[in-house]
Formats: C-alpha cells, sequence, structure tokens
C-alpha cells in the first residue's frame, strides 16, 4: 500500500534555529497537507498546497513558516526561526484529489524545541 | 467552538466488549473521517464517510447527515485496538481542509 513518508521521525533543535521537515507524498496525488499537534492537544491545520503553491493557510501559518515542492517528489515545511511553541507532532497527508477524497497521513516527525 | 465534539473522551474495556465512539457536529460536511492515532503518534486513516454505513473487519462506522451524527464500532474489542480514535470533518471545499475533533483515547484490557 502506498505511504505517505516523513523524516526525520524526531528533531530536537535549539529555540531561534530554522528547522525543515520533509514528506514524500503519494505520488499520483495532488493536493498536499501539514498538520500539527501539540501534546495533549486536537490536531491543528497548518496549511494545504496544490498546482505548487499555497491554497490555504491557517493563522497558525504565520511568516515563520513556509512550504516548498522542490522537485517531483518531495514536500517541505520550515520553520525559520523556532519557538518553545513550536514543539509538537509534524503530519504531512496527501490527497490524490482533495475535498470528499481519502487521505493519507505520514506517521509524523516530533519536533522537541529546547 | 468546537466544530467537531466527539465522546466519550477515554474509554476503558474488557477484551471482548462491543465499543462506541461518538462523533457530533455542528457545520456542513462533504465527508467524515474516522481516524486512529498509535501510541507512537502515526495517524491511520479507517473510513471516509458522506453517508450510511461502512464496515471493515471488525469495525463499523455510521453517519446521520440529518443529526450531524457519525459513530464508530468496534466489534469483539481487542488489546491490539487500544489506540485514540479521531473524528474529523471536510467541510465541503474542493482543498480537503480537515476540522478534528479531540479524540477518543481507547484502552481495551486482556
Amino acid at each position: 500500500e502506498p505511504e505517505v513518508t516523513q523524516t526525520p521521525s524526531h528533531q530536537v533543535t535549539q529555540m531561534g534555529q530554522e528547522v525543515i521537515l520533509r514528506c514524500v507524498p503519494i505520488s499520483n496525488h495532488l493536493y498536499f497537507y501539514w498538520y500539527r499537534q501539540i501534546l495533549g492537544q486536537k490536531v491543528e491545520f497548518l496549511v494545504s498546497f496544490y498546482n505548487n503553491e499555497i491554497s490555504e493557510k491557517s493563522e497558525i501559518f504565520d511568516d515563520q513558516f513556509s512550504v516548498e515542492r522542490p522537485d517531483g517528489s518531495n514536500f517541505t515545511l520550515k520553520i525559520r526561526s523556532t519557538k518553545l511553541e513550536d514543539s509538537a507532532m509534524y503530519f504531512c497527508a496527501s490527497s490524490e484529489m482533495g475535498g470528499g477524497y481519502g487521505y493519507t497521513f505520514g506517521s509524523g516527525t516530533r519536533l522537541t524545541v529546547v | 467552538k468546537n466544530e467537531v465534539e466527539q465522546s466519550p473522551q477515554n474509554l476503558t474495556a474488557q477484551e471482548g466488549e462491543f465499543i462506541t465512539i461518538n462523533c457530533s457536529y455542528s457545520v456542513g460536511i462533504s465527508a467524515l473521517h474516522w481516524l486512529q492515532q498509535h501510541p507512537g503518534g502515526g495517524i491511520v486513516s479507517l473510513f471516509m464517510l458522506s453517508s450510511g454505513k461502512k464496515k471493515h473487519g471488525r469495525l463499523i462506522a455510521t453517519i446521520n447527515i440529518q443529526e450531524k451524527h457519525s459513530s464508530l464500532h468496534i466489534t469483539a474489542s481487542h488489546p491490539r485496538d487500544s489506540a485514540v480514535y479521531i473524528c474529523a470533518v471536510d467541510r465541503g471545499s474542493t482543498l480537503g481542509r480537515l476540522y478534528f475533533g479531540r479524540g477518543t483515547q481507547l484502552t481495551v484490557w486482556p
């Protein structure tokens, strides 16, 4: 069964450092998403990406965040200057056709900012 | 205000019991997803529903669009079913953003 692959599985970084979280979505999927889950809280939407551009972003997704699809396979989330409150599990997901279609989630990257 | 509410928040059962987890939502939707989150944190999609009922193995998901309610049932529960079960809704945009409930922590004892 096709998978969404996320790397690394764990990342520890110092406050103020830049981090890049990487995702390889399913190859024939067209819609890509980043979500995050702070420990003990519900999963929250960050951003959706379609046709090589951001299609929707939440209020969480401020100027410190950016996404990129640098080649035909990778989809990255960059946090420019990490804060303690960025510590969370970050999930990448992809969907073949977006709304009304099934989702596949990656296994997540646990980011710890110290 | 949370668009998606789940109950119960925590659920403990003995192996073999029939489990029901409920999800209510307050917005119009095009689809509802049931997800399973393992102790390690990974999320697996179980069902996507827009009407009626779906069954996969011991899992059954139902949805009542008029009442804005969905249930996930597990028959003959097993300790390996222990996980967090999450309800999430698609509000019908073509972009497919999901809105999540807080999850139900299920623990099944042998």
